[in-house]
Parts: C-alpha cells; structure tokens; sequence
C-alpha cells in the first residue's frame, strides 16, 4: 500500500481565518514533505520532515507553520493568508529524505483564499 | 544546480497514436529519475522510475530509459488511450526532488 491520505480535499477560508491541513501515510516512511502547486505549475517544496524534525524550510513565509506530531502525521498550520495562497496543497512521504528515494504523493488539498 | 527540462505542451494525440515526451536534465552526480503523472483534479501519481544509468523503468505501457550519454529520460508509449489525457512531470532526485515543468497530454477519440 502506497497511500498518502490528505484532508481535508477542498477548503475556501478567508483571510483572518485559522485552518489546518493534515496529511497521514502508514507506510513506516520517516521522511514528509509539503508541497505547494499553482494550476499549470510543478510542484514546489515548502517543508521537509526527516524523523519528525523540520530539516528543509524553503523560506516560507510564517503564515504557514508545519508541525509533525508523530511519524505517520504532517499538519500543515494557516494563519492570517493572502488570496495568492490560493492553491493546490499535496503533501509526500518517503522512505528517507536523501537521494534516489521514491515520494509517493496524496491527492491534496485544494485551498481557496477569499 | 540541478534541473530538468521538458517538452513544452499541450501535445495533442489520437487515440493510438505514438507518445513521445522529450526529458533531459543537468545534476551533479547520479540523481535517480522519475515521470510522475497528474490526473484532473487529482494529485500525483508515480509513473516510473530508474535508478542508475541504461536502467529501463515501465509502468501501464509506458516506458522511459536513463541515458546518461544524452543525459536524456524519454517517456514513450506505443499506444496512447483516451484515459491517458493528463500531465507528465519529468523529475530527478538528488537532495531533493526536482521537477520540470510538466507537459500536457490530449488524447482525442
């Protein structure tokens, strides 16, 4: 089983509102990533988790604070967003985050700023 | 740095036309290779892989072959369908994974 599991799948918050993203794999992966996606773009990486610790922060603004509670769950935190936020949120996971490792992908959340 | 790039789209097919999505990349050293796929609406999917160069990953009639002469990472498929409509993103994995810019595929019935 090669499943990521997000939700929720669409949110619409405005600009003052506090959400959260969460994101669940089961497959024994240390590694967990969040990625933001703009329509007809590639991905791009904002966080990465290795056993539980922040490694990779991709100069993220602090609207976003990610937070990994235990080994099978990544949230993503939103506080306070601007309407260009608005985009497609997918989280990954790998076995390790070095070279050459798979990340299998969930099928996102879809985000809306008003 | 590390980079991908990738044929610019939409390319649009008939139905069982030959697919052809031209990847090639520049990394420092031995980066694994990666299509991922993107259905509407969805997330993405893992297509195939290679690890190591002359490597040939394949997956549901698609196949792409790791040439580090060319440093090149072809998608091909003999027989497109329909159900294939979507985006293909080429991407290496070194210290992180990196993508190109995605292609758009349309399969016209």
């Amino acid at each position: 089983d090669t499943e990521v599991t997000q939700t929720p799948k669409h949110l619409v918050m405005g600009m003052t509102n506090k959400k959260s993203l969460k994101c669940e794999q089961h497959m024994g992966h240390r590694a967990m990533y969040w990625y933001k996606q703009k329509a007809k773009k590639p991905p791009e990486l904002m966080f990465v988790y290795s056993y539980e610790k922040l490694s990779i922060n991709e100069s993220v603004p602090s609207r976003f604070s990610p937070e990994c509670p235990n080994s099978s769950l990544l949230n993503l935190h939103l506080h306070a967003l601007q309407p260009e936020d608005s985009a497609l949120y997918l989280c990954a996971s790998s076995g390790q985050s070095q070279a050459k490792n798979i990340q299998y992908f969930g099928a996102g959340t879809r985000l809306s700023v008003l | 740095g590390n980079s991908v790039t990738q044929m610019e789209g939409p390319v649009t097919l008939s139905e069982e036309a030959f697919l052809t999505i031209n990847c090639t990349y520049t990394a420092t050293g031995y980066p694994s290779l990666f299509w991922y796929v993107q259905y509407p609406g969805e997330g993405l999917q893992l297509l195939l892989k290679a690890t190591k160069a002359d490597d040939k990953g394949s997956n549901k009639g698609f196949e792409a072959t790791y040439r580090k002469e060319t440093t090149s990472f072809h998608l091909e498929k003999g027989s497109v369908q329909v159900s294939d409509s979507a985006v293909y993103f080429c991407a290496l994995s070194w210290d992180k994974l990196v993508f190109g810019a995605g292609t758009i595929l349309r399969v016209k019935s």
